[in-house]
C-alpha cells in the first residue's frame, strides 16, 4: 500500500536553529508532491508542489527538495511565525486519493 | 476575500441526530473534497467531486454523504451520526484535478457526537 511517512513528529528548535523536516514516500510513479502548512484551528495552507527529483522550491526561509524517495523541507533561521504543524501529501498511483502524512510540528523558541 | 467557507465552526450532536456540514468556495473551482482529520491519523478522504453533478467515494465514505448541485456548493451529511465520527471535517477545492492542483481548505468544523 502507498504510504507517506513524516518525521519527526515533533521538532523544537531555538529561533535561529536551522533544520530539517522529512517526508518519505512509496507511492509508485510520483505525480508531485505536496507540503502544506497547517496553524492550530486552521486548514491547511498549501506551500509548495514539487514534481520531479532534483526539484527545489523556496519560499521565505522554507526550501522543499525532492528525490526518488523522500523530500525535505528545510528551515532556515527559523522564527516563532514558523511555528506549525507541516503535512506532505502525494497522489496515490491509480486512484483519486491524496494521501498526506501525519505531519510534524514544529515549535520554535524565541 | 476568496476562500472556501464552512459553517458551521463547531457543533456538538447527540447520537443518531441527522447533520449536514456545509461548504462554499467562491474561487470557481471545478473540483472539491471533504476530509476528516484525526489525531494520530491525519486527513482521509471522505467523498469528493471533480465537477458539480458527479461525486465519489473517498478513503472513508460510510456513513457520509455528498451532493453537488453547483459549483460553488458541497455539502456534506451524516445521516445519523455515532461516536466515531467525532472529528474535524475540511472542505477543500482545487482548481482542476486535484493530481496536478493544490488543495485550498476552509478552516474546519469540529464536530463532537455524544
Amino acid at each position: 500500500e502507498d504510504q507517506v511517512t513524516q518525521s519527526p513528529e515533533a521538532l523544537r528548535l531555538q529561533e535561529g536553529e536551522s533544520s530539517s523536516l522529512n517526508c518519505s514516500y512509496t507511492v509508485s510513479g510520483l505525480r508531485g508532491l505536496f507540503w502544506y502548512r497547517q496553524d492550530p484551528g486552521k486548514g491547511p495552507e498549501f506551500l509548495f508542489t514539487l514534481y520531479s527529483a532534483g526539484e527545489e522550491k523556496e519560499k521565505e526561509r522554507l526550501k522543499a527538495t525532492l528525490t526518488k524517495k523522500e523530500s525535505f523541507l528545510h528551515i532556515t533561521a527559523p522564527k516563532p511565525e514558523d511555528s506549525a504543524t507541516y503535512l506532505c501529501a502525494v497522489p496515490q498511483g491509480g486512484s483519486e486519493k491524496l494521501v498526506f502524512g501525519k505531519g510534524t510540528k514544529l515549535t520554535v523558541n524565541p | 476575500i476568496a476562500g472556501i467557507t464552512q459553517a458551521p465552526t463547531s457543533q456538538i450532536l447527540a447520537a443518531g441526530r441527522r447533520m449536514t456540514l456545509r461548504c462554499t468556495q467562491d474561487m470557481r473551482h471545478n473540483a472539491m473534497y471533504w476530509y476528516r482529520q484525526d489525531l494520530g491519523l491525519g486527513l482521509r478522504l471522505i467523498h469528493y467531486s471533480n465537477t458539480a453533478g458527479t461525486t465519489g467515494k473517498g478513503e472513508v465514505p460510510d456513513g457520509y454523504s455528498v451532493s453537488r448541485a453547483n459549483t460553488d456548493d458541497f455539502p456534506l451529511t451524516l445521516a445519523s451520526a455515532v461516536p466515531s465520527q467525532t472529528s474535524v471535517y475540511f472542505c477543500a477545492s482545487s482548481e482542476g484535478d486535484r493530481l496536478n492542483s493544490p488543495l485550498h481548505f476552509g478552516n474546519g468544523t469540529r464536530l463532537t457526537v455524544t
